[in-house]
């Protein structure tokens, strides 16, 4: 089944604690994002990445750090969380032809929760 | 200003009405609109895909889009209680642009 999988579901965690998402699709799709879903805000883009190391930051990158040494993952790292981290954060991956995407793909979701 | 705006609701209709979800836009470079939806404890999940103005039709689902109004709209016919879920509208030029969703809840 073609999926984006992400690990975990649920996170609690205190500040400043380093955690990682994990994200992975078995679409062989080139473009791959994170997104934060906050009440009232919709999707926000955090960073994406068009190939294998090539990322480029979205509209809230501030706080996290991405990497795509592989095209199937794409994990996000929070080094030092903060309360305002707390959000529900989705992968997702799309086609790409050149520089156009087009439909996303998302995950299930994480539900984070910074203390 | 938002560049992409959407009524939150919440909506709740009876079952078998249509139902009109709506999305407006401040960016005249979006060329490529989308509709998806996401049930609760879910992701999103691409439901319509819409290049430039026109409408598309996909079963009870129909997709317009008025460029000249920067207005799109998600119509859904005979609402059937599995479709109430969060809709969101997208719209791309280069970037991704997500409304913030609508809540739908359709009763039986």
């Amino acid at each position: 089944e073609a999926q984006v999988t992400q690990n975990p579901r649920y996170l609690i965690t205190v500040t400043g604690k380093k955690l990682t998402v994990t994200c992975s699709q078995n679409m062989n799709h080139e473009y791959m994002s994170w997104y934060r879903q906050d009440p009232g805000l919709g999707l926000r883009q955090i960073y994406y990445s068009m190939n294998v190391e090539v990322t480029d930051k979205g509209d809230v990158p501030e706080g996290y750090k991405v990497s795509r040494k592989e095209k199937r993952n794409f994990p996000l790292i929070l080094e030092s969380p903060s309360p305002n981290q707390t959000s529900l954060y989705f992968c997702a991956s799309s086609l790409a032809l050149g520089l156009t995407t087009y439909g996303y793909t998302f995950g299930s979701g994480t539900r984070l929760t910074v203390v | 200003q938002k560049e992409v705006e959407q009524d939150p609701g919440p909506l709740s209709v009876p079952e078998g009405a249509i139902v009109s979800l709506n999305c407006t836009y401040s960016n005249s470079a979006f060329q490529y609109f989308m509709w998806y939806r996401q049930y609760s404890r879910k992701g999103p999940e691409l439901l319509m895909y819409t290049y430039s103005s026109g409408n598309k039709e996909d079963g009870r689902f129909t997709a317009q889009v008025d460029k000249s109004s920067k207005y799109i709209s998600l119509f859904i016919r005979d609402s059937q209680p599995s479709d109430s879920a969060t809709y969101l509208c997208a719209m791309k030029a280069t970037d991704m642009r997500f409304g913030a969703g609508t809540r739908l809840t359709v009763k039986p």
